[in-house]
């Protein structure tokens, strides 16, 4: 059972370089989510994807681009890499949109891609 | 800016002893709350949902919801050295045409043997 798999796990760029974190479930999900995790921060969340086709922004979009690939796949774009970067980034999926009706409010995570950014 | 504060810990208990995890929340109008845990260097795992004032218990674990005071728990009762882990509480609020849920920073748990 792979569940929720990020590519890479971790990563270490120079200010100003650019880079694609990768993530696939196969869960047959249609809600997929991106969060940071900061020491003391807990975890905020950067986008969302309610349904494949849509995405959303979260609380800390900034310096963020994603893209719903398909159903399967949402990736996470740092389009210039800026030291206030460096963090841990977990995707996680749920079966719906977590607060739709029926919903079981349920996330499943992969296992966090650490980002170093010098 | 909707919040979700938990106390940062650490909190040790010595192993059979019940831990009791507090969480407040800013948003009168969020509908669900849930515990996750998460052991260091992993990533979070959903342990309890709770939707409604009072008290869901699952195992040794037991949620409390007071809506009027904005307050959420989690009690371990015997607890172990395999529940040391933060435990993070998340809540969901409105935004607009959508919801989200916020994460609260976590309770960080150390059960003494």
């Amino acid at each position: 059972n792979a569940g929720v798999t990020q590519t890479p796990k971790f990563q270490v760029l120079k200010t100003g370089q650019s880079m694609t974190l990768q993530c696939a479930q196969d869960m047959n999900h249609n809600s997929m989510y991106w969060y940071r995790q900061d020491p003391g921060m807990g975890l905020r969340l950067i986008y969302y994807s309610a349904s494949e086709g849509t995405t959303d922004k979260g609380e800390v979009p900034n310096g963020y681009n994603v893209s719903r690939l398909n159903k399967r796949e949402f990736s996470l774009r740092l389009e210039s890499a800026a030291p206030s970067q460096t963090s841990v980034y977990f995707c996680a999926s749920s079966e719906a949109y977590m607060w739709e009706t029926g919903g079981t409010g349920e996330l499943f995570f992969g296992e966090g891609s650490r980002l170093t950014v010098l | 800016q909707k919040e979700v504060e938990q106390n940062s810990g650490p909190l040790s208990v010595p192993e059979g002893a019940i831990a009791s995890l507090n969480c407040t929340y800013s948003d009168r109008g969020s509908q669900s709350f849930f515990w996750y845990r998460q052991y260091s260097g992993k990533s979070p795992e959903l342990i309890m949902s709770i939707y409604s004032n009072g008290d869901k218990e699952d195992g040794r674990f037991t949620a409390q919801l007071n809506k009027a005071s904005q307050y959420v728990s989690l009690l371990i009762r015997d607890s172990q050295p395999s529940d040391s882990a933060t435990y993070l509480c998340a809540v969901n609020w409105n935004s607009g045409s959508a919801r989200q849920l916020t994460f609260g920073s976590g309770t960080q748990l150390t059960v003494l043997p």
